[in-house]
């Protein structure tokens, strides 16, 4: 069965400090692919990030970046100089494999940025 | 605009009663789902639709009916509410298998 775990339940920090939070995933599939999205307080869902299992290029956009090895299966995510506005949820998630493909999400760690 | 809309996006009704969330999608995509959100359990699949004549039961369907009227349109209906349905419901589209999924605001219902 797939599952994604993040083990960070709640998270707060001071604005500009750097914050990872973690995702490990589990997956028979040999393809697959992992997203991490954002729910502000405001409650949408914004997509973030999308990583096939092929890919394990680490890749940055602005102060986010993100951390994906097979080999512990994790996909972590960093925000560097955090700001009041990153505060939110953030969501891990792992599509499954024929069938829905539906998302497999995490149960979510919230992130506080304190000014 | 908004590429997914759901309406409305807060609504109360009392136990036992019938009700419809909408969603429309102005992305063209063919691929449609409904997920509930509950504090601390993350999001799961109600229901998914691949196309107009293809619609297919999530992990917790029970208690819920959809209808897909066209390409663009997915609804979610409860037909006889109860109080453990009280959640925020997402509408979500994707272009394909494994395709980025895009999610509308969401509806908070609450059920009394």
């Amino acid at each position: 069965a797939q599952k994604v775990t993040q083990a960070q339940t709640e998270i707060s920090v001071v604005e500009k400090e750097d914050v990872t939070l973690d995702c490990v995933y589990e997956t028979r599939d040999t393809t697959y692919y992992l997203f991490w999205y954002k729910q502000p307080p405001s409650g949408e869902l914004v997509f973030l990030i999308r990583r096939n299992s092929f890919d394990e290029q680490n890749e940055i956009s602005g102060r986010y970046s993100w951390n994906f090895q097979k080999s512990t299966s994790s996909f972590n995510f960093t925000i560097t100089a955090s700001q009041v506005v990153d505060s939110a949820v953030y969501f891990c998630a792992l599509s499954e494999q024929g069938g829905s493909e539906k998302l497999v999400f995490g149960k979510g760690t919230k992130l506080t940025v304190n000014p | 605009d908004a590429d997914v809309t759901q309406t409305p996006r807060n609504r109360i009704t009392k136990t036992g009663k019938r009700i419809m969330l909408e969603c429309s999608q102005t992305k063209g995509h063919d691929r449609m789902y409904w997920y509930r959100q509950d504090p601390g359990l993350g999001l799961r699949l109600i229901y998914y639709s691949f196309d107009v004549k293809d619609i297919n039961k999530g992990e917790i369907s029970d208690g819920y009916s959809v209808s897909r009227q066209a390409q663009a349109k997915f609804s979610l209906s409860l037909e006889s509410a109860i109080p453990n349905q009280t959640a925020l419901y997402f509408c979500a589209t994707s272009d394909g298998g494994r395709e980025t999924q895009y999610f509308g605001p969401g509806t908070r219902l609450l059920v009394l």
